[in-house]
């Protein structure tokens, strides 16, 4: 079935960078907006960040913007979250997920996360 | 930006009750408002989408509605695999805005 497969999360200090993937299987890819949404522990579910299905367009959220950027690469059928100048905040479970335009723009599909730790 | 204010933050059912979970929008997000159940240790699961819409494979006893600032999850009969935490999400405009979640528990 569709699936998204989220990696390269870790333990990190503050102050350094770490590139997240999500690599999307068994749908067409280069149809579809993507986002990433995180969950710190024991907290709700925040919105992070938006590629459009050309990869023109971005959006982030305010306690992103200008730190993180994402980037999509069809050929890979995979989207990237770079993450620089990482703070304690950031730590977290990154999900990667599929918006459905047919639905209201809502998100219908979630990879199984990856967690970040920032932390000296 | 868009805040969405849900309510309550958590509340206690039988099985076989009904919950009802209210999300209100500082702006009006016409029917771009979706709704999440989340159980511990797994991704969110799609159960709503356009305010009332029902995603396919998920129970008819799950049913939303609202409009523009006021929106409702109600679940009707509830079922143990029901407890769990629900979100709003609003899809009109960006920043995307999750409200804070609601845990539904075991009375």
């Amino acid at each position: 079935q569709v699936q998204l497969v989220e990696s390269g999360g870790g333990v990190v200090r503050p102050g350094t960078s770490l590139r997240l993937s999500c690599a999307a299987s068994r749908f067409t890819f280069s149809n579809y907006d993507m986002h990433w949404v995180r969950q710190a522990p024991g907290e709700g579910l925040e919105w992070v960040a938006f590629v459009s299905y050309g990869g023109s367009h971005t959006y982030y959220a305010d306690s992103v913007k200008g730190r993180f950027t994402v980037s999509r690469d069809t050929s890979k059928n995979t989207i990237y979250l770079h993450m620089n100048s990482l703070r304690p905040e950031d730590t977290a479970l990154y999900y990667c997920a599929r918006e459905e335009s047919g639905m209201y723009d809502a998100i219908d599909i979630w990879g199984q996360g990856t967690m970040i730790a920032v932390s000296s | 930006d868009i805040q969405m204010t849900q309510s309550p933050s958590s509340v206690s059912a039988s099985v076989g009750g009904r919950v009802t979970i209210t999300c209100r929008a500082s702006q009006g997000v016409r029917s771009y408002l979706a709704w999440y159940q989340q159980k511990p240790g797994k991704a969110p699961k799609l159960l709503i989408y356009a305010a009332s819409s029902l995603q396919s494979g998920v129970p008819s006893r799950f049913s939303g509605s609202g409009s523009g600032t006021d929106f409702t999850l109600t679940i009707n009969t509830l079922q143990p695999e029901d407890f769990a935490t629900y979100y709003c999400l609003q899809t009109n405009s960006f920043p995307r805005t999750f409200g804070q979640g609601t845990k539904v528990e075991i009375k």
